[in-house]
């Protein structure tokens, strides 16, 4: 069963409107933490936010805020006033404390902004 | 901090022929990631290493595929022999222990077999 699931493998945004990226997750720990990265067509893969499974509030960078609903084991990713820069490559990551460390990542979604 | 360092950032090697992969890590993390990035797969877990000794490998793809630590400061992933469907981009990243740590990805290598 796949561990985290990213639903939407396209999306598009106008230019200074808010967009959710979808990320749901499957685990049986208590202790964990979410991520969100960036993958620009450059290449590089760069970290834009964590949730530890124990935070009582959602984990807001910047424009980027995530969306944590325990319950439902969803991790979704809000960008606010999207920016042309902000076409990318998302990925949805997981770290479980039974795992020893490792890092199970989702399929990613693409956003692309238009203006 | 210089972050991860991977080399070559490029790779053009014949099909048969062996290919080394290196990667410095953050100095400091205990955890070293391999990963592997193509089209049809998506972002993969090669093998993990935790304070030098590798942790799960069962990500490697087979025998032709092998990952080393000799130190906290440097890592390699070498394939022999290569054949062209190991063309991909190859990560490296590293992190601290617990699960509040993201991971740092090095600039990726990009190898074409041909």
């Amino acid at each position: 069963a796949q561990k985290i699931t990213q639903t939407q493998p396209g999306m598009f945004v106008q230019e200074k409107e808010a967009v959710t990226l979808d990320c749901t997750y499957d685990t049986s720990d208590p202790s964990y933490g979410l991520f969100w990265y960036k993958q620009p067509s450059s290449g590089e893969m760069i970290f834009l936010i964590y949730q530890g499974s124990y935070d009582q509030q959602n984990a807001t960078e910047g424009r980027y805020s995530l969306n944590f609903q325990k319950a439902r084991k969803s991790a979704n990713l809000v960008i606010s006033a999207s920016q042309l820069g902000d076409s990318a490559m998302y990925f949805c990551a997981m770290r479980e404390v039974t795992n020893a460390g490792k890092s199970t990542f989702g399929d990613g979604t693409t956003l692309t902004v238009k203006p | 901090d210089a972050g991860v360092i991977q080399s070559p950032r490029h790779e053009v090697t014949e099909m048969g022929q062996e290919v080394t992969l290196r990667c410095k890590p953050i100095s400091g993390h205990d955890y070293l990631f391999w990963y592997r990035q193509t089209m049809m797969r998506g972002l993969e877990l090669l093998i993990y290493f935790n304070n030098n000794v590798p942790i799960d490998d069962s990500g490697m793809p087979e025998d032709r595929f092998s990952a080393k630590m000799p130190n906290a400061s440097f890592s390699t992933l070498k394939i022999q022999p290569s054949e062209p469907r190991d063309s991909a981009v190859y990560f490296c990243a590293s992190s601290s222990g617990t699960t509040s740590y993201e991971q740092y990805f090095g600039p990726g290598t990009r190898l074409t077999v041909t």
